[in-house]
């Protein structure tokens, strides 16, 4: 089982549409999530961080935590074709100094 | 500087040769992280800083690779006889704390020849 896991898509909406990436991840003890946005040829761009359960709002993006599922989404409203693009998952376990990356899903917004 | 400075932006090595990675994090920010992005997005590991303390070292292969953060200079990783595998974009990131999420640089995409 990988440490984080995500569908790599693509995952196709329409402009306007609500886009609903999701996250899974097997290390209970991980206290620190993020979202990461990545263009094709860029580096990763942080766009959101969770560190409790619940939902974070940030303009258009929410990020949902819910840890006794493992669960970490992230909605995006009113997708826009500027939204095209990769959105890794990344998770902070307790005891680890290091981020762990799921593979990405990628978005595809249809005008 | 508010970015995180990455060099060269390309490598290119032959196979068995030595390749230097460059980077700069952002001012104060005490931690520093590499990654190496193969294909199909996966992102593996290498290393962290803390200042020029290693902090985490469990990705790194150490039997090729290395890596220095020294004062006042900028955070270097080094490929000594360079593999064909080790073709990949190498992400240096720096964060504030260990608990907040990174900044990335540009990356250096290396390609073993």
């Amino acid at each position: 089982q990988k440490e984080v896991e995500q569908n790599s898509g693509p995952l196709s909406v329409p402009e306007g549409a609500i886009a609903s990436l999701n996250c899974t991840y097997s290390d209970r003890g991980s206290q620190s999530f993020f979202w990461y946005r990545q263009y094709s040829g860029k580096s990763p761009e942080l766009i959101m961080s969770i560190y409790s359960n619940g939902d974070k709002e940030d303009g258009r993006f929410t990020a949902q935590l819910n840890k006794a599922s493992q669960y970490v989404s992230l909605l995006i409203r009113d997708s826009q074709p500027s939204d095209s693009a990769t959105y890794l998952c990344a998770v902070k376990t307790g005891g680890y100094q290091k981020v762990t990356f799921g593979i990405g899903t990628k978005l595809q917004v249809i005008p | 500087g508010e970015e995180v400075a990455q060099t060269p932006k390309h490598l290119v090595r032959g196979e068995g040769q030595k390749a230097k990675l460059y980077c700069a994090p952002i001012k104060g920010h005490s931690y520093v992280f590499w990654y190496q992005q193969v294909l199909k997005n996966e992102f593996k590991f290498l290393i962290s800083f803390q200042n020029e303390n290693v902090f985490d070292e469990t990705g790194m292969p150490k039997e090729r690779f290395s890596a220095k953060c020294l004062p006042n200079s900028p955070c270097s990783l080094e490929i000594q006889a360079t593999k064909l595998e080790d073709s990949a974009v190498y992400f240096c990131a720096s964060s504030q704390d260990q608990n907040y999420g990174y900044t990335f640089g540009s990356g250096t995409r290396l390609t073993v020849v």
